[in-house]
């Protein structure tokens, strides 16, 4: 069964600063992967996916993750972060068989300091 | 654009009672997926629906059931309510098929449901 493990229960930023957080998978074949983000008592919104191809994603809100195969790794990153990032993010993986549900990391609470 | 609905929004329900949570998907979406989400927890995934059939099965207990109706939208009928099952429900929905689009799940905003 696939895993997802996220390191960083929290992460804190200031204002302008750059952005990366970590995401791990554990799955068999090529996964796809997702990145969302969950203001607080909200729904997930999608920030970026990976199904194959260019290992450099683009998302909305200025996010990019790279995948690396070698490493099982799914990083976010962003180049400067904003107040209104402030959120936690969720790192995800579908085994890709249709219609499965998402397995989620435990998330990164991402702080942002003035 | 349109967006995942569900309702309600809310749901108070003392134990041992019952709920139906509802969800619309977006509008040509015919797959539907429920997850549970506790408080400070990832989401877990309950429940899925293709084409009103159900399609993958995660941690739902026995207690609860859903079905996909014909215009696509789907219920969680939630009995014998315990205080553990106080949880934001998220629903989601995908266009479905073997494309790449139909592994792009929408969230909706989600039901809190508090049993006392």
């Amino acid at each position: 069964a696939q895993s997802v493990t996220q390191p960083d229960i929290h992460i804190t930023v200031s204002e302008g600063a750059s952005l990366e957080l970590r995401c791990n998978y554990s799955y068999g074949a090529t996964p796809y992967l997702f990145w969302y983000v969950q203001s607080p008592g909200q729904g997930l919104q999608l920030l970026l996916k990976y199904f194959s191809g260019d290992t450099l994603v683009q998302g909305i809100k200025g996010f990019e993750a790279e995948f690396k195969r070698s490493q099982s790794s799914f990083n976010l990153r962003k180049p400067s972060v904003h107040w209104s990032d402030a959120a936690e993010y969720f790192c995800a993986v579908d085994s890709g068989g249709g219609a499965d549900g998402l397995t989620f990391g435990k998330g990164t609470h991402l702080i942002i300091q003035p | 654009a349109a967006g995942v609905i569900q309702s309600p929004r809310h749901l108070i329900k003392e134990k041992r009672e019952t709920a139906t949570l509802k969800c619309y998907p977006i509008p040509r979406h015919d797959t539907v997926y429920w997850y549970q989400q506790g408080p400070g927890q990832d989401p877990q995934f309950l429940i899925s629906f293709y084409e009103k059939m159900q399609s993958d099965k995660g941690s739902i207990p026995d207690r609860f059931s859903a079905q996909q109706f014909s215009d696509y939208h789907s219920e969680l009928n939630m009995s014998s309510l315990e205080l553990g099952d106080s949880a934001l429900y998220f629903c989601a929905s995908s266009p479905g098929g073997r494309t790449r689009d139909s592994y792009e799940q929408y969230f909706g905003p989600g039901t809190r449901l508090t049993v006392t």
